[in-house]
């Protein structure tokens, strides 16, 4: 696509309930990338992908998070058992190579009752 | 509007005059280093990089300094404009895979 695509943009959610956000990047783009970013803060490195593969999980918080990229394109971040602490903006980005510009989609906010 | 966290840094200029922003990184491993631009309620976008066998790099009205010796990070922007109101980060990379991580980011406000 043209940029990154983040679905939905606004999911409110009560607690102890799963979440699912999802990410389309930009097409030719192999490294895909999850931020958390909480308000007023920095985006807070979550996990990575080089087209299917997930090098690095370990900004994960918890293991009630996990993220998928199954075909190396469309990727997933689930929230098992949602907490209100994890109410944030969860933001997804892609680049080409990795090394580089990172293009970041809109985000979706996430709010836990 | 959205509240500003209680420790983001927050910088105001007047419009015409340039602004610094500064970031310090710990991590001495980080070889490759992004500005980004965050305006209220939109993404991240990038500014300008610089890899770590530069100490300068200038775009576009930025300019970006890098010192090795002290992690050190700062970025410039001549003749700033009310357009330029936004939330800067500065995000680093050490070479040991594709991760970036931000710093927490600096407020700028551009009074007319």
């Amino acid at each position: 696509g043209a940029g990154v695509s983040q679905s939905p943009r606004y999911k409110v959610t009560k607690r102890g309930q799963d979440v699912t956000l999802r990410c389309d990047p930009i097409s030719s783009h192999a490294t895909l990338y999850w931020y958390q970013q909480a308000l007023g803060q920095g985006p807070e490195f979550l996990t990575y992908f080089n087209y299917e593969a997930q090098p690095d999980k370990s900004g994960l918080p918890s293991d009630r998070f996990s993220a998928e990229r199954p075909e190396g394109s469309i990727s997933t971040l689930t929230i098992q058992r949602t907490e209100q602490r994890d109410s944030a903006m969860y933001r997804c980005a892609s680049s080409q190579s990795g090394i580089g510009e990172l293009f970041f989609g809109e985000g979706s906010r996430l709010t836990v009752l | 509007g959205e509240s500003v966290g209680l420790h983001l840094p927050t910088l105001s200029v007047q419009e015409g005059d340039n602004s610094i922003i500064n970031c310090a990184y710990s991590n001495s491993a980080s070889d490759y280093f992004i500005w980004y631009k965050q305006e209220s309620g939109k993404g991240p976008q990038f500014i300008i990089d610089i890899r770590s066998n530069m100490d300068k790099r200038q775009g576009q009205r930025v300019t970006v300094l890098l010192n090795k010796t002290v992690k050190h990070l700062s970025l410039q922007i001549a003749a700033t404009q009310p357009g330029d109101s936004a939330v800067y980060f500065c995000a680093e990379n050490a070479n040991t895979g594709n991760q970036f991580y931000f710093g927490t980011g600096t407020s700028l406000t551009v009074i007319p």
